[in-house]
């Protein structure tokens, strides 16, 4: 196993509403990376975190945002849901900033709007 | 055209068969690529970085041909445990605008 965590594995959640998924990285690593990927797609790069900050955003509209702790575990927070937002999000742990390291994904959070 | 290109399958073969499969990019500066796997509803899994030498492991055995902007993954011996989404991805961009772009992914079922 990677050792990249994430929570929680399933979540329903209605048109509107807000949620938070959380990731923790590989020990020693110190950037994770968010993907979305609905059914049938590739994983689509949503954002980066790298020590605390921000570091290179996909083509996701600012409803999507993060955080990224000391400890170098981070959140992806959604607001107002939209049905499209269904999809399983995939966080990865790496070692440096920028994508060009190899990165180790946790299981996904599987993401329902109804 | 999109950036990472996949012929989406599926491909059905037989156990034992050699099956391979391409992955074309368009940005001709990328620097990096790879092949993951990935199981049904699971997380995409590292397979092998592709490096402009080839490299193999094992029965799989990935290649670059920078030329013609492709990399390759080829299977021996298939195994009923090699079904899966064979997903490639590509990094883009360079420093802090780097990103990680991915196919859309290539269904692999190795029938008995």
């Amino acid at each position: 196993e990677t050792g990249v965590t994430q929570s929680p594995t399933h979540l329903i959640k209605t048109r509107g509403q807000q949620v938070t998924l959380r990731c923790s990285s590989q020990s020693g690593h110190n950037t994770v990376s968010w993907y979305q990927q609905a059914l049938g797609q590739g994983p689509q790069f949503i954002f980066q975190y790298y020590r605390e900050e921000e570091n290179g955003r996909g083509n996701f509209p600012p409803r999507f945002s993060g955080l990224q702790f000391p400890n170098y575990s981070s959140e992806l927070n959604v607001n107002a849901l939209e049905l499209d937002d269904s999809a399983l999000y995939l966080c990865a742990s790496s070692l440096g900033g920028g994508n060009g390291n190899t990165q180790y994904f946790g299981p996904g959070t599987r993401l329902t709007v109804l | 055209r999109k950036e990472v290109e996949q012929d989406p399958g599926p491909f059905n073969v037989p156990e034992g068969a050699t099956v391979a499969f391409n992955c074309t990019y368009s940005n001709s500066a990328s620097q990096s690529f790879f092949w993951y796997r990935q199981d049904c509803r699971k997380e995409p899994k590292l397979l092998m970085s592709v490096y402009s030498s080839g490299n193999e492991d094992g029965r799989f055995t990935a290649q670059l041909n920078r030329a013609s902007q492709y990399i390759s993954l080829l299977i021996r011996d298939s195994k009923l445990s090699d079904s899966a989404t064979y997903l490639c991805a590509v990094i883009v961009g360079a420093g802090n605008n780097r990103k990680l772009i991915w196919g859309l992914g290539t269904s692999l079922a190795v029938n008995p």
